[in-house]
């Protein structure tokens, strides 16, 4: 069964070093989704991304985020001066179908910042 | 501002002790209710979309109901292995997908 797979899944990291971290989607599936959960807290929405652009960006998503597709199968989010705050687990996710349709969540990257 | 909330926060019942898990909504035009189900230290496992008050989807021992304030996840007859919490999220026009806290379900042999 095809699923969406994240690297690294553990990722620790000095405070102001920028991180890069990487999806790798589900063949042919359009729309792309980064989230984000704190320990113990709800999911929350960063950023949507379909046809090589942004779709939507919630507030968290500010000028320190970027998302990128370089290839057909890679989809990164890149923190470019991580922060204390910054720490937590970042998932990724897919959907086919449609941008408010199944979404197929990975397994997660834990980011830790010192 | 969209809110999305769950009760009860948890919740632990006897294999088999049926049960409904509730996900209440205030949103300006729905757009879709999702329930998702989450193991610890895992991303969340997608379960349902509800797009419209009055539908039901069903998937082995789950049932998902939709009103136009809030949503029912029934159990029936649940297993140890039903035991994860259950999260609801809601996308609506101009507001992205916004996560409930969750209920986290025991379900004990």
């Amino acid at each position: 069964e095809p699923e969406v797979t994240q690297t690294p899944s553990h990722q620790v990291t000095q405070m102001g070093q920028e991180v890069i971290l990487r999806c790798v989607p589900i063949s042919n599936h359009l729309y792309f989704y980064w989230y984000r959960q704190i320990l113990g807290q709800k999911v929350e929405f960063l950023v949507s991304f379909y046809n090589n652009e942004i779709s939507e960006k919630s507030e968290i998503f500010d000028d320190q985020f970027s998302v990128e597709r370089p290839d057909g199968s890679n989809f990164t989010l890149k923190i470019r001066s991580t922060k204390l705050e910054d720490s937590a687990m970042y998932f990724c996710a897919s959907s086919g179908t449609g941008y408010y349709n199944e979404q197929f969540f990975g397994p997660g990257t834990r980011l830790t910042v010192l | 501002e969209d809110q999305v909330t769950q009760s009860p926060e948890a919740l632990r019942l006897q294999e088999g002790e049926s049960s409904s898990l509730n996900c209440s909504y205030t949103v300006s035009g729905l757009r879709g209710l999702f329930w998702y189900r989450q193991d610890p230290g895992k991303g969340p496992e997608f379960l349902f979309t509800l797009y419209s008050a009055g539908e039901e989807k069903e998937k082995e021992r789950l049932k998902a109901t939709l009103t136009k304030k809030e949503s029912f996840l029934h159990i029936t007859a649940p297993k140890p292995e039903d035991s994860a919490t259950y999260l609801c999220a809601v996308a609506s026009y101009g507001q992205n997908f916004v996560f409930g806290p969750g209920t986290r379900l025991s379900v004990l042999p």
